[in-house]
């Protein structure tokens, strides 16, 4: 597609339930970032994917937290037993160079509250 | 640990002056400095970026200063349009790995009043 897509774009989940979120970056892009905003905070970084490497993991919170990528292109990234603090604007980007950060795509985001 | 710092969380300037937004990091193996800007329910978008090479770059009304020796850098908007209202964010890069991961700041609101 044209941009980074990322589904759905708003999820209300109940404290304990576990959460999938989607993310289709732009064709052709190698490198897959996950990200999260909460509230008043900064872009905090989750994980990496490039390619057929292992992942950059080191910034998952916790065991809770999951991602993969399916042949190199879709994302998911998965919540179990989501938690409060687990809500948060959760951004995916991709890049067509993992060693050029300028060039960066930003997905809209989905908007995760737990209840 | 904050790595990237963004003091300031908001800013308020007049149509037509000077925006300045500032950001300051604390590790010095940061090589790649960027701005991203952002608007609410969209993902942020890149708006401009230096190497530690440099200490200005300029892109039409942005100027990004780097101080690598005060581990600072700022963003400079002349003139600033209402448009411009958004959050910014500065974000770093280094040879962690070379994977293009970004370590962002808190961000500044910035709002152009009319």
């Amino acid at each position: 597609g044209a941009g980074v897509s990322q589904s759905p774009s708003n999820k209300v989940t109940e404290k304990g339930k576990d959460v999938e979120l989607r993310c289709d970056p732009i064709s052709g892009h190698t490198a897959l970032y996950w990200y999260r905003q909460s509230l008043g905070q900064g872009l905090e970084f989750l994980i990496y994917f490039q390619g057929n490497s292992a992942p950059d993991k080191s910034g998952l919170p916790s065991d809770r937290f999951s991602a993969e990528r399916t042949g190199g292109s879709v994302s998911t990234l998965t919540i179990q037993r989501t938690q409060q603090e687990d809500s948060a604007v959760y951004l995916c980007a991709s890049s067509l160079d993992a060693g050029k950060p300028y060039g960066y795509t930003f997905g809209s985001g989905t908007r995760l509250t737990v209840v | 640990d904050q790595q990237v710092k963004q003091n300031s969380p908001s800013l308020s300037v007049q149509e037509g002056r000077i925006s300045i937004l500032n950001c300051d990091y604390t590790n010095s193996m940061f090589d790649y400095f960027l701005w991203y800007k952002k608007y609410p329910a969209e993902g942020p978008t890149f708006l401009i970026s230096i190497s530690s090479i440099k200490d200005k770059n300029e892109d039409g009304r942005f100027t990004v200063f780097l101080n690598k020796s005060a581990k600072h850098l700022s963003l400079h908007i002349v003139p600033s349009q209402p448009g411009d209202s958004a959050v910014y964010f500065c974000a770093a890069s280094g040879k962690m790995g070379n994977t293009g991961k970004l370590i962002f700041g808190q961000g500044t609101t910035l709002q152009v009043k009319p």
